[in-house]
């Protein structure tokens, strides 16, 4: 089992929708976690970051965590073309500072 | 802060060549990590440092991979020597902001080519 799993997509939403990644985790003691968003042929970007169970906007992005279920979610509201990207999921799990990333998801806004 | 830097931004070199890329963190961060994604494989973390000290190498693939931090504001992954199955993107990522935890903010990456 990957301690990070997301679908690989490509999730294609009409421009103006809400966009929905999602994300799960293996390990139950479990922190902290992050959102990436990466251009094609660019760095990751580190867009949200949730550490409480619950709900955390920033703009048109809402960051969701339920860590019962061990899942997090990414919801882009109000989705434009320049959100077309690749949204890695990042799980930090204790100890020192690494975090585990997942594979990414392809996000594709049709406009 | 200008971020992390990296360089060179591409590579091109032929097998049996060694390979250096090099890191410079954002100021003030105390963890620095090396990744390398490819498609196949996606990101996958080589090694890690804290305070200029390698915390987890067990990423390394193979003992031609090597790397080091002399000091706070620079570290090297060397590839020595190079193969065809190198050819990736590698990335630096520095961490340690105070205040926000674990969050790795990445330089712009070093795309290797070995033929």
């Amino acid at each position: 089992q990957k301690e990070v799993e997301q679908n690989s997509g490509p999730l294609s939403v009409p421009e103006g929708a809400i966009a929905s990644l999602n994300c799960t985790y293996s390990d139950r003691g479990s922190q902290s976690f992050f959102w990436y968003r990466q251009y094609s042929g660019k760095s990751p970007e580190l867009i949200m970051s949730i550490y409480s169970n619950g709900d955390k906007e920033d703009g048109r992005f809402t960051a969701q965590l339920n860590k019962a279920s061990q899942y997090v979610s990414l919801l882009i509201r109000d989705s434009q073309p320049s959100d077309s990207a690749t949204y890695l999921c990042a799980v930090h799990s204790g100890g020192y500072q690494k975090v585990t990333f997942g594979t990414g998801t392809k996000l594709q806004v049709i406009p | 802060d200008a971020g992390v830097i990296q360089s060179p931004r591409h590579e091109v070199t032929e097998m049996g060549q060694e390979v250096t890329l090099r890191c410079k963190p954002i100021s003030g961060h105390d963890y620095l990590f090396w990744y390398r994604q490819t498609m196949m494989r996606g990101l996958e973390l080589l090694i890690y440092f804290n305070n200029n000290v390698p915390i987890d190498d067990s990423g390394m693939p193979e003992d031609r991979f090597s790397a080091k931090m002399p000091n706070a504001s620079f570290s090297t992954l060397k590839i020595q020597p190079s193969e065809p199955r190198d050819s990736a993107v590698y990335f630096c990522a520095s961490s340690g902001e105070p205040g926000v935890p674990y969050e790795q903010y990445f330089g712009p990456g070093t795309r290797l080519t070995v033929t």
